[in-house]
C-alpha cells in the first residue's frame, strides 16, 4: 500500500526550528517528487516547496524561501521539511505529498511534463505545528 | 504567481441534486490543462479527485466531472451524496509556485 507517514505534532516557541519527517512506503522517493503543503487554521492550502525524485533539485515558494529546507534520505525512504525562525503565523498543519517533478523550461518557469503528471496523488496524514510563546 | 480566483465559499445542496463549483486561473494553460481538484473531508487530509483538467483519480466515482478549458473550469457533481461533503480546492500545477483556490465548502441541506 502506497502511503506517506509523517512525524507527530510539535509545539514550538517563536524563533525555534522544526523538522518534520515523511516516510514513504509502497514506493521509493527516487521515483516521484515530494511536495510540502501547509494549511493554517481555517485557511486554504499553501505550497511550500518540492524536492526532485532523481537529483535532489529543490524549488521553494518565494514566501518560504530562506526559512524552509526540504531534504531526503533515499536509503531510509524518508523526506524532511525544516522550517526555521518560527513565528505564530506558521501555526498549522503541514502535509508531505507525492507528486510530479518540475523542470526548468528555459524561459523562467518550472513546469511538469504532461506524461509524468498525475496530480498530488498521495498525501501524508499531516503534522500539526503550533507556535506559541 | 498564478492566482486562482475565489469561487463561492459555500454551497448547500440537496442529496441527489447536482452541484457546480467554478474555478478561474489568471493564466492560460500551455497546451495541457494543468488544473487539479482536491476534496478535503472534515478532519482529513486533502485527496486528489481530478488531475490534468478532466482525469478522475483512481476510485473517484464517475459522477465527478470537469468542464471548461483555458482559464475557466467547473467541477460538476451529477448527483450529490452525503459522503461528498467537505471543502473542494482547485489547484494550478502549470508552474511553481503551485497555487490553490480558497476552497468551496459543500454542505448537505
Amino acid at each position: 500500500q502506497v502511503q506517506l507517514v509523517q512525524s507527530g505534532a510539535e509545539v514550538m516557541q517563536p524563533g525555534d526550528s522544526v523538522k518534520i519527517s515523511c516516510k514513504a512506503s509502497g514506493y521509493t522517493v527516487t521515483d516521484h517528487g515530494i511536495h510540502w503543503v501547509r494549511q493554517a487554521p481555517g485557511q486554504s492550502l499553501e505550497w511550500l516547496g518540492w524536492i526532485n525524485s532523481g537529483n535532489d533539485n529543490r524549488r521553494y515558494s518565494q514566501k518560504s524561501q530562506g526559512r524552509v529546507t526540504i531534504s531526503r534520505d533515499t536509503f531510509a525512504n524518508i523526506a524532511y521539511m525544516e522550517l526555521s525562525r518560527l513565528r505564530s503565523e506558521d501555526t498549522g498543519v503541514y502535509y508531505c505529498v507525492r507528486g510530479a517533478d518540475y523542470y526548468y523550461d528555459g524561459s523562467g518557469h518550472y513546469r511538469p511534463r504532461p506524461l509524468n503528471y498525475s496530480g498530488l496523488d498521495v498525501w501524508g496524514q499531516g503534522t500539526t505545528v503550533t507556535v506559541s510563546s | 504567481d498564478i492566482v486562482m480566483t475565489p469561487s463561492p465559499l459555500s454551497l448547500f445542496v440537496t442529496p441527489g441534486e447536482p452541484a457546480s463549483i467554478p474555478c478561474r486561473s489568471s493564466q492560460l494553460s500551455h497546451g495541457h490543462n494543468y488544473l487539479d481538484w482536491y476534496l478535503q473531508k472534515p478532519g482529513k487530509s486533502p485527496q486528489l479527485l481530478i488531475f490534468l483538467g478532466s482525469n478522475r483519480a483512481s476510485g473517484v466515482p464517475d459522477r465527478f466531472n470537469v468542464s471548461g478549458s483555458g482559464t475557466d473550469f467547473t467541477l460538476k457533481i451529477s448527483r450529490v451524496e452525503a459522503e461528498d461533503v467537505g471543502v473542494y480546492y482547485c489547484m494550478q500545477a502549470l508552474e511553481t509556485p503551485i497555487t490553490f483556490g480558497q476552497g468551496t465548502r459543500l454542505e448537505i441541506k
